[in-house]
């Protein structure tokens, strides 16, 4: 149990255009999903907090009209990047909280979306 | 702000002698503290975790000791083997904000056959 998976895998595009990954928890629900930027070799950075039903919350420096991030569901949320430029080339990484399980702190990623900008 | 500090950066050895990774935590309200091996390109992996509540934890070859006073806490894998090659990530909750994850900045862990 807890699987959460993301979709695409990987994807490369044109400088200036938009790309949704989607996050999605498939055999729980998660009002709380996270979402992570690494840049190779380093840390996973974490850029924003999901919460079904309202707006995320964004770390400090990660610009929300940039990233944009939908929580419609339960079992679903999806960050855009928009108007992507080569610097947003990076590994991003979801990861969904169950919720209503006693582990409250526990969080489950996905495989992660390869993000390669021309 | 919240911080984890993760040491070393880099860690390498010969297989089945012991490897440690240690950490510190800014956050005094942090209660929550996984351990996560991360192989390249994929996601990460928890091996460990440990609760404000508890001292130490073991699982088969790898341990987890906390100590609250100090802010510390330390990864420790006995009898290393080449397959425990890989990224490892410490992380701490933090109370701002939906108990967020605070992680470390790795420890690459090569071990030589």
């Amino acid at each position: 149990g807890a699987v959460v998976s993301q979709h695409p895998s990987r994807v490369i595009c044109k400088s200036g255009t938009s790309v949704k990954i989607e996050c999605r928890s498939l055999d729980f629900q998660a009002t709380t999903m996270f979402w992570y930027r690494q840049f190779p070799k380093q840390s996973l950075m974490l850029m924003a907090t999901s919460n079904e039903g309202s707006k995320a919350t964004y770390e400090q420096g990660v610009e929300k009209d940039k990233f944009l991030i939908n929580h419609a569901s339960l079992t679903l949320s999806t960050l855009t990047v928009t108007s992507a430029h080569p610097e947003d080339s990076s590994f991003y990484i979801c990861s969904a909280r169950p919720q209503g399980r006693g582990d409250y702190n526990e969080q489950f990623f996905g495989p992660g979306t390869r993000l390669t900008v021309l | 702000g919240e911080n984890v500090e993760q040491h070393p950066s880099t860690l390498s050895v010969q297989e089945g002698d012991s490897a440690v990774i240690k950490c510190t935590y800014s956050d005094s309200a942090s209660n929550y503290f996984p351990w996560y091996k991360q192989e390249l390109g994929k996601r990460p992996q928890l091996i460990i975790d440990i609760r404000s509540n508890v001292g130490e934890k073991k699982d088969q070859r790898i341990a987890v000791t906390l100590n609250k006073t100090a802010k510390h806490f330390s990864l420790h894998i006995t009898e290393t083997q080449p397959e425990d090659s890989a990224v490892y990530f410490c992380a701490a909750s933090s109370r701002g904000g939906y108990n967020k994850l605070i992680f470390g900045a790795g420890t690459r862990l090569a071990v030589h056959p």
